[in-house]
């Protein structure tokens, strides 16, 4: 039973195009993420949905457009596709946002999509 | 200015030795925490340490925490051929809530 599956695995498409990557979670978690990590293995947050609310948005081109259905549902959707969006990007959930002594903050990864723009 | 960086950016060591890793940050933090990440594979959280702790031990794992000079380590002892992976710290601020800030990676390669 995969915690945090995500899909496709492997994207190889042109400039220009439209693409979505899918995750879903069956953790029950509250808190969901998507991170991008580039070819030096830096991996910074992008966005955050905590019960299908936004409440991160990095510095993101408004060409990624995360949608989440439901709580366990969280999509990415990218527009007018460029060379630098190559990266893997990796789902990630979290039980929620509080600080209490239950919640610590664990982040439970995807096994990421690798995306490559020609 | 990046939270979390970590050295050294590669390690390399024979079986059976210890591995030390070290990330430093920048910020007051709630807690931070160890991830591996083996080739092609997402994250595992490997420990968390708070802010109000020191030392922290699990299994072949030691993380020490210094809030005076905002940085830790990981210990590896006896390790393995399959601890070959990179390793992240990642830091929860005191302000930011939920978002976790990850360091640069270490890459780790255990000789058999």
């Amino acid at each position: 039973d995969t915690a945090v599956s995500q899909t496709p695995k492997y994207l190889v498409t042109q400039m220009g195009n439209d693409k979505s990557i899918k995750c879903e979670q069956n953790l029950g978690h509250d808190t969901m993420y998507w991170y991008k990590q580039d070819s030096k293995k830096f991996l910074k947050i992008m966005f955050s949905y905590n019960n299908k609310e936004l409440i991160i948005n990095e510095t993101v081109p408004n060409r990624f457009s995360p949608k989440s259905p439901d709580k366990a549902h969280l999509n990415l959707h990218i527009n007018s596709l460029e060379l630098g969006d190559s990266a893997v990007y990796f789902c990630a959930s979290s039980p929620g946002l509080g600080q209490g002594a239950n919640n610590t903050g664990e982040l439970f990864f995807g096994e990421g999509s690798r995306l490559t723009v020609l | 200015s990046q939270q979390g960086e970590e050295d050294p950016q590669a390690l390399s060591i024979q079986e059976g030795e210890n591995a030390t890793m070290n990330c430093s940050y920048k910020t007051s933090i709630n807690n931070l925490q160890w991830y591996r990440q083996n080739s092609g594979r997402g994250l595992v959280h490997l420990i968390l340490i708070r802010s109000n702790e020191r030392e922290k031990h699990s299994g072949r794992l030691r993380v020490t925490l210094d809030t005076s000079k905002k940085s830790s380590s990981l210990l590896i002892t006896a390790s393995r051929a399959a601890d070959t992976a990179s390793y992240f710290c990642a830091t929860s601020l005191m302000t930011s809530g939920s978002r976790l800030t990850f360091g640069e990676g270490t890459q780790l390669t255990v000789n058999p």
